[in-house]
């Protein structure tokens, strides 16, 4: 099995809203990944986490906020988004982030729209 | 720097008509090269892992192989259930240790029937 679920699948939020997006995996993996992806472009990283801890924050705004309750959840909370923040939002996991030839597995999205 | 380009952008392609894919890279120490298959509006979809020069692997109408500096997509009589943009990625290795994946723009393929 090779499934990472997020939910929701669509989330249409506005300005002023907090909302949370989620991420599970039941691989055992110990690195999990936020991506964000715009239109004809590849995957962009924001954000890694490596057994429970946050590693790489990729210079991304205050107003995205990761967690990772365990290993097997992801969590991102999005507060005061701008428009231009509506993407398809994707988690990753992989086996582990310090070792290499890992491939990392993608959930199916969030296609956020903030109006 | 650490970079990926994928080529062409786009490619139509007929029914039953071969064609390669094309992602070259520049990366100091290459740990692992990807190929991901991706719908529109869903997450990529793992295809194959290479690890070093020479590798190839197959599924189905497809095979990735791996040199130096570039990885080709193959794909074999091609069917309308192919379309789908293609992702190369690769593994880069950072100062702290860890490892990230850098991905390309992308091919996206489309197959007429």
């Amino acid at each position: 099995d090779t499934e990472v679920t997020q939910t929701p699948k669509h989330l249409v939020m506005g300005m002023t809203n907090k909302k949370s997006l989620k991420c599970e995996q039941h691989m055992g993996h110990r690195a999990m990944y936020w991506y964000k992806q715009k239109a004809k472009k590849p995957p962009e990283l924001m954000f890694v986490y490596s057994y429970e801890k946050l590693s790489i924050n990729e210079s991304v705004p205050s107003r995205f906020s990761p967690e990772c309750p365990n290993s097997s959840l992801l969590n991102l909370h999005l507060h005061a988004l701008q428009p231009e923040d509506s993407a398809l939002y994707l988690c990753a996991s992989s086996r582990r982030t310090g070792t290499a030839n890992t491939e990392a597995f993608f959930g199916q999205g969030t296609r956020l729209t903030v109006v | 720097e650490d970079q990926v380009t994928q080529s062409p952008e786009a490619l139509r392609l007929q029914e039953g008509e071969s064609s390669s894919l094309n992602c070259s890279y520049t990366v100091s120490g290459l740990r692992g090269l990807f190929w991901y298959r991706q719908d529109p509006g869903k997450g990529p979809e793992f295809l194959f892992t290479l690890y070093s020069a020479g590798e190839e692997k197959e599924k189905e109408r497809l095979k990735a192989t791996l040199t130096k500096k570039e990885s080709f997509l193959h794909i074999t009589a091609p069917k309308p259930e192919d379309s789908a943009t293609y992702l190369c990625a690769v593994q880069a290795r950072l100062t702290s240790g860890t490892y990230k994946y850098i991905f390309g723009t992308g091919t996206r393929l489309k197959v007429l029937a």
